[in-house]
């Protein structure tokens, strides 16, 4: 799988949107880009995938470039609750697919 | 989303004695079955892979005598520490994979083991 290469800390203001940047200059044609997030102490929480096209869901939004050697993830209005590590990863999407984690961004969400 | 629970949530135990750790799949049939391993302020680290009713796959440099994985059926999943030492107090995470929708991987919350 690609490596990613992410900020390891980031700051947002409560209410603002956070913008969480992920680098995957060498991510193949047929992986994809998945986010998750780990709040202290508990598992992994899946928030959002995607290819090649720009994604939208209830929790977030992904930006891929066209390249798709970066994207970003957008949560539109930052609460307390998404203080978390946010990882970043890219995988095959079929067959014997592992998740393996990066480092991650430390996101602080401050009121 | 589909629901996989792990027990205990956490446990404490002596220096030398063995523990196990259950993950269930609780609204899902998973065909496969991950094991991570976190400590402290640090990322999870993938220790191996099983599928249901296959010997597990370890990665590199996690001992797979210290480490039994069992997964003897759709639902369930067992990691047992053998032998525990202190240097195995980690945060263990089980993660399931669905044979239906399969390129969806899903998390447990967690089991904290503790070594005294």
């Amino acid at each position: 799988d690609a490596k990613t290469t992410q900020p390891p800390s980031m700051d947002c203001a409560e209410g603002r949107a956070a913008n969480l940047p992920c680098n995957h200059s060498t991510i193949s044609g047929n992986e994809y880009v998945y986010w998750y997030r780990q709040i202290h102490s508990q598992g992994p929480q899946y928030i959002i995938h995607g290819l090649k096209n720009n994604e939208t869901n209830e929790m977030a939004s992904l930006i891929i470039t066209e390249d798709r050697k970066s994207s970003t993830l957008i949560l539109p209005h930052a609460t307390l609750r998404d203080t978390a590590v946010y990882y970043c990863i890219v995988r095959i999407d079929t067959g014997g697919f592992k998740t393996i984690f990066g480092a991650g961004t430390r996101l602080f969400v401050k009121a | 989303g589909a629901v996989v629970s792990q027990h205990p949530s956490w446990v404490i135990c002596k220096s030398g004695t063995s523990v196990k750790i259950e993950c269930r799949s609780l609204d899902f049939q998973a065909t496969t079955m991950f094991w991570y391993r976190q400590f402290p302020k640090q990322s999870l680290m993938l220790m191996a892979t099983s599928n249901e009713g296959s010997k597990a796959t370890y990665e590199q440099g996690v001992e797979k005598d210290k480490f039994l994985i069992n997964h003897a059926s759709l639902t369930l999943s067992t990691l047992t520490v053998t032998s525990a030492h202190p240097e195995d107090s980690s945060f263990y995470i089980c993660s399931a994979r669905s044979g239906t929708a399969y390129n969806e991987q899903f998390f447990g919350p967690g089991t904290r083991l503790t070594v005294l």
